[in-house]
């Protein structure tokens, strides 16, 4: 079962902050996020693997709370450049190799 | 930087027929797999593929769909009979394991 993410859509003007949440009823062992724009492929920006891990990359930062089975993307001072579909990606434990993108939230960053 | 490349881009098909959809995953991956994606709609797993053979798959990957790896950088995905709900961009991701991925371009699949 697919990881649900929320919310579906937001819109932000430069410079304000998002979170984009994703959380599963399965047991989670590791948190992906990717970014899709539009008509392109996802590309990866960052893995979490420990439950309570943080990490950051550049403005775009995660957390992944494993007993709460959820993770947070946090987006801090927008870009226009951030606007992309946003997925979060869990494989499911001792399922290796089934690797499942959650429902996207759609980011659109104005000017 | 290396990445995987898919043919073609786009493929036209009538209902009915075999389509071929091919990838040439980054040469030093291991783990290969396919994803579907309907026209504004989310990133759905089909089927994931190691050591030369399939590793996991969905519920999507039924009987009309197999997987091949027929040389040594090939990464084929077959839909034997193809069905108007099987458009979809296509897909290609490849991986040292299952920490990163990394995606082709796609390939807009539409069946007429």
């Amino acid at each position: 079962q697919q990881p649900v993410q929320s919310p579906q859509a937001v819109i932000l003007r430069e410079g304000e902050d998002a979170v984009i949440n994703c959380s599963s009823s399965k047991a989670l062992y590791s948190v992906h996020w990717y970014r899709q724009k539009h008509g392109e492929a996802p590309v990866f920006l960052m893995i979490l693997l420990k439950g309570g891990e943080q990490k950051g990359h550049e403005k775009i930062s995660a957390s992944f709370n494993e007993k709460k089975q959820q993770s947070s993307l946090y987006l801090t001072a927008s870009q226009l450049s951030y606007s992309g579909t946003y997925f979060c990606g869990t494989e499911r434990v001792g399922r290796g190799n089934q690797f499942y993108f959650g429902t996207g939230t759609s980011l659109t960053v104005i000017p | 930087e290396p990445e995987v490349t898919q043919t073609p881009s786009h493929q036209v098909t009538q209902m009915g027929q075999e389509v071929i959809l091919r990838c040439v995953p980054i040469s030093n991956h291991l783990y290969f797999y396919w994803y579907r994606q309907i026209l504004g709609q989310k990133v759905e797993f089909l089927v994931s593929f190691y050591n030369n053979e399939i590793s996991e798959k969905s519920e999507i990957f039924d009987d009309q769909f197999s997987v091949e790896r027929p040389d040594g950088s090939n990464f084929t995905l077959k839909i034997r009979s193809t069905k108007l709900e099987d458009s979809a961009m296509y897909f290609c991701a490849s991986g040292t394991g299952i920490e990163k991925l990394f995606f082709g371009s796609g390939t807009q699949l539409s069946v007429l």
